[in-house]
């Protein structure tokens, strides 16, 4: 296992498109995690799950972002009609209940 | 305190200087505090998880310190290297189970 890989490390997209980004945790991972940076800011939490059951969301998340993790493996977080205040680093966590959390190099987005 | 609050922003020291961060975070109903070191193109890599008042643990020549009763960690780096310029983040595991993070101290070590 070579960590938690995210798909795309880039992605450019007009303002209006629709993104979808992919986490691949760690195998023995119950818990995954999406994280979500902009500049000068530490990473903002946006939703986690616990095997497939999303157990949070944050009010960060407006109705234009899903997220899901079918049958507990990988995970995919999608963008509706993405506005220029959707432009950050999309970061990927895993662990196995809680403890020590292993991130991924994340997804950059930058919207156009 | 509410938030996780790091201070400095940014350090700009020279190779050869030890220099030190401050992470503050909400005293009440603690579980865990993470330091991490996240450079540029990589991912956030994991130093320390600290969970008990007056814990104090060290790699190589980065140690860290934990309060948790005045809610309070400090990070230390001895003899800094070009190689540790980095976003140092600190982050509290709350009851959630999420990971709430401070803004980062950006370290930048001039040969």
């Amino acid at each position: 296992d070579t960590g938690v890989s995210q798909d795309p490390r880039h992605k450019i997209t007009k303002r209006g498109q629709n993104v979808t980004f992919r986490c691949d945790p760690i195998s023995e991972h119950n818990r995954l995690y999406w994280y979500r940076q902009t500049l000068g800011q530490g990473p903002e939490f946006l939703t986690y799950f616990q095997n497939e059951a999303q157990l949070e969301k944050s009010r960060l998340l407006s109705d234009r972002f899903s997220a899901e993790r079918p049958k507990g493996s990988f995970s995919t977080l999608e963008i509706q009609r993405t506005e220029q205040g959707d432009s950050a680093m999309y970061l990927c966590a895993s662990s196995f209940s809680g403890e020590v959390w292993t991130f991924g190099s994340g997804t950059r987005l930058t919207v156009v | 305190i509410l938030n996780v609050e790091q201070s400095p922003q940014s350090l700009h020291v020279q190779e050869g200087d030890s220099t030190n961060f401050t992470c503050s975070f909400p005293s009440s109903n603690f579980y865990a505090l993470h330091w991490y070191r996240w450079e540029t193109a990589k991912s956030p890599e994991a130093l320390f998880v600290m969970t008990l008042n007056g814990d104090e643990k060290k790699k190589g020549r980065i140690s860290a310190t934990l309060n948790t009763k005045e809610g309070y960690s400090y990070l230390y780096i001895k003899g800094s290297q070009p190689e540790d310029s980095a976003t140092y983040l600190c982050a509290r595991y709350n009851q959630g189970g999420k990971l709430i993070f401070g803004q980062g101290t950006e370290l930048s070590v001039k040969p």
